[in-house]
C-alpha cells in the first residue's frame, strides 16, 4: 500500500480566506481521495478524482490532480469556520489495503 | 438511513480483560475495514475483510482478531488488551473493495478505548 504525504502539517487561515492543501505520492494510482475529520470524529469522504482526471469541482472545494509529478491539491475556496477540520488525501492503487497519512490540521479562525 | 455503527464509543477497561468492538453496517458493502488513530501517527489499518469469511491483515494487525460471519457485520476482538492498546478505533465500509474500482469508505464515528 501507499501513504500519501500531505503538506503542509498545519495552516491558519482566515474566515474568507482560500485553504490550499497539497499531497504528494510515489507510485501510480487508479484514483486518490480527500476525507475530511472533525476532531474526533469519523472521517468523511469529501471528493474523489479518477488518474484520467486532472481537476474535480464540488461545492467549494476543487481538487487538482497530476499524475506526472504524482501530486494532488484540494483547494477550499472562501473558507468558513466550520471547515476547522483535518484533512487527509488517500492515493488508491492495485491493491486492498488504504492507506492514511498524518493529515493536514486546518483553523479557521473566524 | 445509511451509516456504519460502532459500539461502545467509549470504554475503560483493565488490562488482560477480553472485549469486543462491535460494527455493523447498512449499506450491503462487501469490504469492512478497522483502524486506529493515535496522535503523530495518523490512522493505521489493522484489519480489513473483503467479504464474509475473507479477512486479512493490515499494517498493525498484532493483538487484534476479527471475524466476518455474516456481510453487515465487523467486530474487532482485543483477547487480551495492553496499554498499548488504548487509542481510537474506526471501522470503515465500501461497497467493494478498494481495488475494485472507485470506492469512497464509510466511518463510523469511532471508539475511544483506554486500557489501564
Amino acid at each position: 500500500s501507499q501513504q500519501g504525504e500531505e503538506d503542509p502539517q498545519a495552516l491558519s487561515i482566515q474566515e474568507g480566506e482560500n485553504a490550499t492543501m497539497n499531497c504528494s505520492y510515489k507510485t501510480s494510482i487508479n484514483n486518490l481521495q480527500w476525507y475530511r475529520q472533525n476532531s474526533g470524529r469519523g472521517l468523511v469522504h469529501l471528493i474523489l478524482i479518477r488518474s484520467n482526471e486532472r481537476e474535480k469541482h464540488s461545492g467549494r472545494l476543487r481538487v487538482t490532480l497530476d499524475t506526472s509529478k504524482k501530486s494532488s491539491s484540494l483547494l477550499i475556496t472562501a473558507s468558513r469556520a466550520a471547515d476547522t477540520a483535518s484533512y487527509f488525501c488517500v492515493p488508491t492503487g492495485a491493491n486492498s489495503k488504504l492507506t492514511f497519512g498524518k493529515g493536514i490540521t486546518l483553523s479557521v479562525r473566524p | 438511513e445509511a451509516q456504519v455503527t460502532q459500539n461502545p464509543r467509549y470504554l475503560i477497561t483493565v488490562t488482560g480483560k477480553k472485549l469486543t468492538v462491535t460494527c455493523s453496517q447498512n449499506m450491503n458493502h462487501e469490504y469492512m475495514s478497522w483502524y486506529r488513530q493515535d496522535p503523530g501517527l495518523g490512522l493505521r489499518q489493522i484489519y480489513y475483510s473483503m467479504n464474509v469469511e475473507v479477512t486479512d491483515k493490515g499494517d498493525v494487525p498484532e493483538g487484534y482478531k476479527v471475524s466476518r460471519k455474516e456481510k453487515r457485520n465487523f467486530p474487532l476482538i482485543l483477547e487480551s488488551p495492553s496499554p498499548n492498546q488504548t487509542s481510537l478505533y474506526f471501522c470503515a465500509s465500501s461497497l467493494y473493495g478498494p481495488n475494485f474500482g472507485n470506492q469512497p469508505q464509510h466511518f463510523g464515528d469511532g471508539t475511544r478505548l483506554s486500557i489501564l
